[in-house]
């Protein structure tokens, strides 16, 4: 596998169920971002990892929770989501953060409907 | 806030006709714009970073080029495989999270055969 990588690809869950998104990055890089992404907004950051470490929580609601357990790896688990979080959920990863010009590398996403 | 406006929404091109696409944006001191592209369910395929006005970079019919206040990509003589959603992004080297890339909505290409 190369670049990054997130699964599953489409997921449908109900309002009471629980679920985890998984992304990996094979590129060596130190920080991780998650981001919605929905219909006609721009991409909105939720969370961001440095070296394992949260450093940034976007003022998102509890029922969103992420875990790096690694540099590699980041995960956001979800717990009684409504409707209007249904959308695209990216993963990102850069070389490190404050890099001017550290362009970010996206995964392909996972399509989430909550029903 | 910092603030990233697109245009056009969406643009139709035919095969062979050059445009270009608008990223307006305001920033406390620019680290950096991006453009991305991205095709339908994917991921945002970076493109190129522009760091100070006047500077210009290409990549095939590709040509981005960034003012003080704004960023064009021109596309010279489209093909239908350049169809997909450009995103415009900057990164502002002011405040405790100067590290974030702010978006805009993005522009939505089509190019007809």
């Amino acid at each position: 596998e190369t670049g990054v990588t997130q699964t599953p690809r489409h997921l449908v869950m109900g309002m009471t169920n629980k679920k985890s998104l998984k992304c990996e990055q094979h590129l060596g890089h130190n920080a991780m971002y998650w981001y919605k992404q929905s219909a006609k907004k721009p991409l909105e950051l939720m969370f961001v990892y440095n070296f394992k470490e949260q450093t940034e929580n976007n003022s998102v609601p509890s029922r969103f929770s992420p875990e790096c357990p690694n540099s590699s790896h980041l995960f956001l688990h979800l717990h009684t989501l409504q409707p209007e979080d249904s959308a695209l959920y990216l993963c990102a990863s850069s070389q490190r953060l404050g890099l001017a010009g550290g362009q970010e590398f996206f995964g392909p996403g996972t399509r989430l409907t909550v029903l | 806030e910092d603030q990233v406006t697109q245009s056009p929404e969406a643009l139709r091109l035919q095969e062979g006709e050059s445009s270009s696409l608008n990223c307006s944006y305001t920033v406390s001191g620019l680290r950096g714009l991006f453009w991305y592209r991205q095709d339908p369910g994917k991921g945002p395929e970076f493109l190129f970073t522009l760091y100070s006005a006047g500077e210009e970079k290409e990549k095939e019919r590709l040509k981005a080029t960034l003012t003080k206040k704004e960023s064009f990509l021109h596309i010279t003589a489209p093909k239908p495989e350049d169809s997909a959603t450009y995103l415009c992004a900057v990164q502002a080297a002011g405040g405790g999270s100067n590290y974030k890339l702010t978006f805009g909505k993005g522009t939505l290409l089509t190019v007809n055969p």
